[in-house]
């Protein structure tokens, strides 16, 4: 059983579109971060999070420690935004652990 | 804004060969890391580095592997002797400092093993 696990797999949108993609995790964190991952492969990180809530520009991530969840959430959504969205957590020892990704395209 | 640069960005290598991978981390980050991501899988850990010293390393690290900071900039990945298994996307990443921080990742070097 994988460690972390996002839903959806792929996501699809219409512009201006509230998106939701969803983590959870099985295992005691120390952090838990969120990754873009571009086309071309490039990775970027957009958060991390220990608790509550961080808010950058129109994505917002949450994460409930006790129920082992976390959201990411992109408000009024672009093209530009299609990417694969990725969760990892960090343990004791600080190598990230990631989720499989949720592929998200934007259409105009 | 600083940045993880990673060369090659493309290598392509037959079986057997020997491949170094090229990280150059974010110039006062102290821990570096490598990851991999095979096609159409999720990123794995690979080992992370700290004191010219591996903290940790991954089952995929065996001996066909091997890291180093040669000098103060670069940070290497060895692959001694590739497998056709070993194609994937390397990236490699660094961090300031201890405990909880954002890890910052180069574009990936992608390897072809032929």
């Amino acid at each position: 059983k994988n460690e972390v696990e996002q839903s959806p797999q792929n996501l699809t949108a219409q512009e201006g579109e509230f998106i939701t993609i969803n983590c959870s995790y099985s295992v005691g964190i120390s952090a838990l971060h969120w990754l873009q991952q571009h086309p071309g492969g490039g990775i970027v990180s957009l958060f991390m999070l220990s608790s509550g809530k961080k808010k950058h520009g129109r994505l917002i991530a949450t994460i409930n420690i006790q129920e082992k969840h976390s959201s990411l959430h992109i408000t009024a959504s672009h093209p530009r935004d299609s990417a694969v969205y990725i969760c990892a957590v960090e343990r004791n020892t600080d190598k990230l652990i990631f989720g499989t990704g949720t592929r998200l395209q934007v259409f105009p | 804004e600083p940045e993880v640069t990673q060369t090659p960005s493309h290598q392509v290598t037959q079986m057997g060969q020997e491949v170094i991978l090229r990280c150059v981390p974010i110039s006062n980050h102290l821990y570096f890391y490598w990851y991999r991501q095979i096609l159409g899988q999720k990123v794995e850990f690979l080992v992370s580095f700290y004191n010219n010293e591996i903290s940790e390393k991954s089952e995929i690290f065996d001996d066909q592997f091997s890291v180093e900071r040669p000098d103060g900039s670069n940070f290497t990945l060895k692959i001694r002797s590739t497998k056709l298994e070993d194609s994937a996307m390397y990236f490699c990443a660094s961090k300031k400092g201890q405990g909880v921080e954002t890890q910052y990742f180069g574009p990936g070097t992608r390897l072809l093993v032929l």
